[in-house]
């Protein structure tokens, strides 16, 4: 599966729109990016995943370049519960291994 | 909503004794995983279990790590001797079966050896 490359660590004000961003840019056809969050002292918590269209959900919405090298993932309002960590990760599914990253930590502030 | 049991929460034990986690994924999920979270690190995968059995153990430490999953519903994983590099989460999740769906995590158990 490929690789990815996430920021250390962001922050983000209460209530506005927090963009994580990730590179893959060895991803190949049938490999989805997904994503996987983990607030402190708990299991990773499944966010949303894509292809290469743009999804969105209850969550969050994700947005995947056209060349698929890269991806964002949107929180629209941050609130402070969003504070953790965020994994991006590339998947081909099937009998293959999810592979966690050390992901980007996220704090939002009041 | 349904969640992924594990137990216990906490553990401690003294290096060279066993200790063992227990996970029940959610009712019908055929795969289920085994990770291991070093404190700052993202979680590895130690086994993958598909049903009954093994898909892929390539992580786990066999010569002291075991794990099973006998009727293809609960599981556990057992440590002997434990060692004092065992400290970490210990983290078990399930998915309906393999392919493109999200993995539920269990809370976790984190082990301290001392």
């Amino acid at each position: 599966d490929a690789k990815t490359t996430q920021p250390t660590s962001m922050d983000c004000a209460e209530g506005r729109a927090a963009n994580l961003p990730c590179n893959h840019s060895t991803i190949s056809g049938n490999e989805y990016v997904y994503w996987y969050r983990q607030i402190h002292s708990q299991g990773p918590q499944y966010i949303i995943h894509g292809l290469k269209n743009n999804e969105t959900n209850e969550m969050a919405s994700l947005i995947i370049t056209e060349d698929r090298k890269s991806s964002t993932l949107i929180l629209p309002h941050a609130t402070l519960r969003d504070t953790a960590v965020y994994y991006c990760i590339i998947f081909s599914g099937g009998y293959n291994k999810l592979i966690f990253g050390a992901g980007t930590r996220l704090a939002v502030h009041p | 909503e349904a969640e992924v049991a594990q137990s216990p929460r906490y553990k401690i034990t003294e290096k060279s004794q066993a200790v063992a986690f227990w996970c029940d994924p959610i009712s019908g999920h055929a795969t289920l995983y085994w990770y291991r979270q070093i404190l700052g690190q993202g979680p590895e995968l130690l086994v993958q279990f598909q049903d009954e059995s093994v898909v892929d153990d390539s992580q786990l430490p066999k010569d002291r790590f075991s794990a099973e999953r006998l009727k293809g519903v609960d599981s556990t994983l057992k440590i002997q001797p434990a060692e004092l590099g065992d400290s970490a989460m210990y983290l078990c999740a399930s998915s309906p079966r393999t392919g493109h769906y999200g993995y539920t995590f269990g809370s976790g158990t984190r082990l301290t050896v001392v």
